[in-house]
Formats: C-alpha cells, structure tokens, sequence
C-alpha cells in the first residue's frame, strides 16, 4: 500500500511569513508524528496525536508551531512568523500504536519537508 | 535522562570490507529499539527492530544485534549502494510513544 506522503517537499519563504506543512499518514495507522532535522543532527520530536486523545505538544519549541489533525487521517503542521532558525526537514512518521501489543511500535517515514527561511 | 548515542560519526569502507556500527544507550527501561536507513534528501526508512537483549535480525548483507547496553549494526560485504546515514533509536517502556534518536552514522562505501 502506499506510504506515507508529505507536501509540499521543497518549501522556500521569507522570515516572518506562515507556512503549512501536509503529512498524510499509511491509511488505518492511529498514531502520527512530526519531528524536525536540522542540518547534521538527529531527529527532534515536535508533536505526536493518537486517535481522539489529546494531542502530546510537548516537543513544540515555541508557541509559533501548532499541528492538527482531523481523526486518524492528514495532519498540518503550521509554523507562525517564520525564523531562519526554523530552516530544517520536517519529517512525518505514522504508527499502529498500541501500549500493549509488541510490534505496533514501529514508525515509518515519510520523505519530509525542506523549509528554507531566507 | 534517556539518551542514544551512535559512532563513529563517519564511516569510509571499501568495497567488500565488512564493519560495524554502533548504538549505545541509557534509557529507564526498554521498549524497542530501532535502525533506519537515510539516503539525502528523503525520510528515514525501516529496517530492524529489536526488543530484548540476545535479538538478532538479518536483512541481506545487514545484522542487527542487542545488549542490555547497546546494539549494533554489522554491514557484511558492503556494496557502494548501502552508502547511507544509518540511524538508532530507542523507545522506553514507561509508555511512552517517543522515539529518541542518535545523530546517525554516515557510511560511505567506495567501489
């Protein structure tokens, strides 16, 4: 089936301009999560969702950022007055996420989204 | 604190010359450890997980194996396509969802 799919894959803006970003997860995966990857580094996690629970946002780094999802489908990840520090990947992973089950852990991939802030 | 930490950093191999990488680390308890391959310019894709120390798992010329402390990855007979950043990450069993991933390993294999 298909995989995970993000848009736009190239994004270039000016500081201060909004952007959205698209991540549409492998259908029937309850679980969806962005991360950020700057140049060199690992990935950062930002925001998880899961089903109808409360999304976790602890890894947003500035009140700037803000995601959404609608049910178990396509996510949006916003960033508000852009900085060049938020020049990065931003990648989307989903998962069948269950606490107890072993094996449902396993996130996979999307091709992300390059952000350049100029 | 949970944490992955990966080496070495780089890796220049040769065609055929086999090697390891590793991922040590420090987590309250573990729920799955995980490698993923990265090519530039696009998302990180699966290749193992592991969950208890003793696990191996093959994937042609790749072996993945755990310790209590660390895994590694064992690349047998590398070709010049497995050039890739390699990437470890690790989940806790404290219930959380989050991975924690190491900065990676860039292998290059020359012909």
């Amino acid at each position: 089936g298909a995989g995970v799919s993000q848009s736009p894959s190239n994004k270039v803006t000016e500081k201060g301009k909004d952007v959205e970003l698209r991540c549409d997860p492998i259908s029937g995966h309850t679980a969806l999560y962005w991360y950020r990857q700057r140049l060199g580094q690992g990935l950062e996690f930002l925001i998880y969702f899961q089903g109808n629970s409360a999304p976790d946002k602890s890894g947003l780094p500035s009140d700037r950022f803000s995601a959404e999802r609608t049910g178990e489908s396509v996510s949006t990840l916003t960033i508000q007055r852009t900085q060049q520090e938020d020049s990065a990947v931003y990648l989307c992973a989903s998962s069948f996420w269950d606490r107890v089950l072993i094996g449902t852990d396993t996130q996979y991939f999307g091709p992300g989204t390059r952000l350049t802030v100029l | 604190e949970d944490q992955v930490t990966q080496s070495p950093e780089a890796l220049r191999l040769q065609e055929g010359e086999s090697s390891s990488l590793n991922c040590s680390y420090t987590v309250s308890g573990l729920r799955g450890l995980f490698w993923y391959r990265q090519d530039p310019g696009k998302g990180p894709e699966f290749l193992f997980t592991l969950y208890s120390a003793g696990e191996e798992k093959e994937k042609e010329r790749l072996k993945a194996t755990l310790t209590k402390k660390e895994s590694f990855l064992h690349i047998t007979a590398p070709k010049p396509e497995d050039s890739a950043t390699y990437l470890c990450a690790v989940q806790a069993t404290s219930g959380t969802y989050k991975y924690i991933f190491g900065t990676g390993t860039r292998l290059k294999v020359l012909a």
